[in-house]
This record gives structure tokens, C-alpha cells and sequence, in this order.
């Protein structure tokens, strides 16, 4: 069984719409990464969080240690962030989440 | 311009061939680590390495050796491919802090195909 547990698996929005992609993890954890991957396979860092809330533009990240989950955030979504985003619990030894593959339809 | 690099990018070989594919940043991170991702079992490291001479290992580590002799060069070392690794492989590094977590910069990946 996978340690970190991510939902859903595939979602599909109206432009505009805000969009929550969850991240659960079942091992105790010093930091969280949101990373998305766009088709043609680059990966790109979104956040790194250990605690709270992270903005950046349009996306907003949260955590809460205690109760191991953590959520991502995408407020007026747009077809630009179709892709596929990834959770990964830990900072040295990473555990990745099988991901969210996330369409934006105009 | 900051950033992690990987060679070759598209490699096929045949069973039994060493190689080595290579990754190398110019931001000075102490923290490099390799992935590989594969379809329905999304990514999973393999080795990590905390700095020059300290490595462990990831998730799965089986048929793949590293070495970390230069901080910035963190090279993934395949002694005898199978098909079985076939996969596409990242490398990713990041500056180590004490008390403070900082982001992961991916390579570009390398697409490995076994025979």
C-alpha cells in the first residue's frame, strides 16, 4: 500500500472553476512537495511546505502535521494548468504519491 | 542560468551493457537524489545523497549504484541493464537546511530503454 495517498485521481474542470487536489501520507514527515508535470514529462517544484500555507499566484497550498494531509489549491483554473500533480512526503527519503492528472476545459 | 542537467536524454540499450547516466547542477545544492518513473507506479527514488561522499538509499535501490565524489556531478551507474529498468529517470537536487525545507530542481529526464 502506497504511504502517500492522493485524490482524486483524474479531474476534469470548467475554465474558472477552483480546483482542491488532497494528499494523505501515513509516515511521520519534515516537509511535503506539490510538484506538477506537464505532458512531455518536465517537473517542476510548486511548493515545499513543513508547516501552514503557501501561496504563489493562483495556487495555495496547505498542511496539517498532525492530521497528515495536505491540500492543493487552484483558484480561477485555466486550460495552462492541465497536467499532472504530484505530492511527495519527506525531505531526504522522498515518497511520491501516484498523482492527479488534472484537465482544464475552456 | 540555474539549473540540473542529465545525459544522455533518450538512451536504448541491450541487456548486460553498462552505463551511466550522468547529472550535474551549477547551484552549488548539497542535496542530490534520482527518481525513476514508470507508468502506474508513478516515481519512486532510488538513491539520495546528503553531500560529497554521503549517499543512501531510496525505494529502490536494487541494480543501481551511485557515487557523489564532486558536489555538483551526482552520476546513476547501471552495471548490467535489464528490462525491467526500463523507465524514465530524473535527477533532482536542492540545498540542505537545518530547520528549513527547500524546493527540489528537477533535470529534464532521461528515457532508458532496455532490450
Amino acid at each position: 500500500k502506497n504511504e502517500v495517498e492522493q485524490s482524486p485521481q483524474n479531474l476534469t474542470a470548467q475554465e474558472g472553476e477552483f480546483i482542491t487536489i488532497n494528499c494523505s501520507y501515513s509516515v511521520g514527515i519534515s516537509a511535503l512537495h506539490w510538484l506538477q508535470q506537464h505532458p512531455g514529462g518536465g517537473i517542476v517544484s510548486l511548493f515545499m511546505l513543513s508547516s501552514g500555507k503557501k501561496k504563489h499566484g493562483r495556487l495555495i497550498a496547505t498542511i496539517n502535521i498532525q492530521e497528515k494531509h495536505s491540500s492543493l489549491h487552484i483558484t480561477a483554473s485555466h486550460p495552462r494548468d492541465s497536467a499532472v500533480y504530484i505530492c511527495a512526503a519527506g525531505y531526504q527519503k522522498v515518497t511520491f504519491g501516484t498523482g492527479t492528472k488534472l484537465q482544464v476545459i475552456p | 542560468e540555474a539549473q540540473v542537467t542529465q545525459n544522455p536524454r533518450y538512451l536504448i540499450t541491450v541487456t548486460g551493457k553498462k552505463l551511466t547516466v550522468t547529472c550535474s547542477q551549477n547551484m552549488n545544492h548539497e542535496y542530490m537524489s534520482w527518481y525513476r518513473q514508470d507508468p502506474g507506479l508513478g516515481l519512486r527514488q532510488i538513491y539520495y545523497s546528503m553531500n560529497v561522499e554521503v549517499t543512501d538509499k531510496g525505494d529502490v535501490p536494487e541494480g543501481y549504484k551511485v557515487s557523489r565524489k564532486e558536489k555538483r556531478n551526482f552520476p546513476l551507474i547501471l552495471e548490467s541493464p535489464s528490462p525491467n529498468q526500463t523507465s524514465l529517470y530524473f535527477c533532482a537536487s536542492s540545498l540542505k537546511g537545518t530547520g528549513v525545507v527547500y524546493e527540489q530542481y528537477f533535470g529534464p529526464g532521461t528515457r532508458l530503454t532496455v532490450t
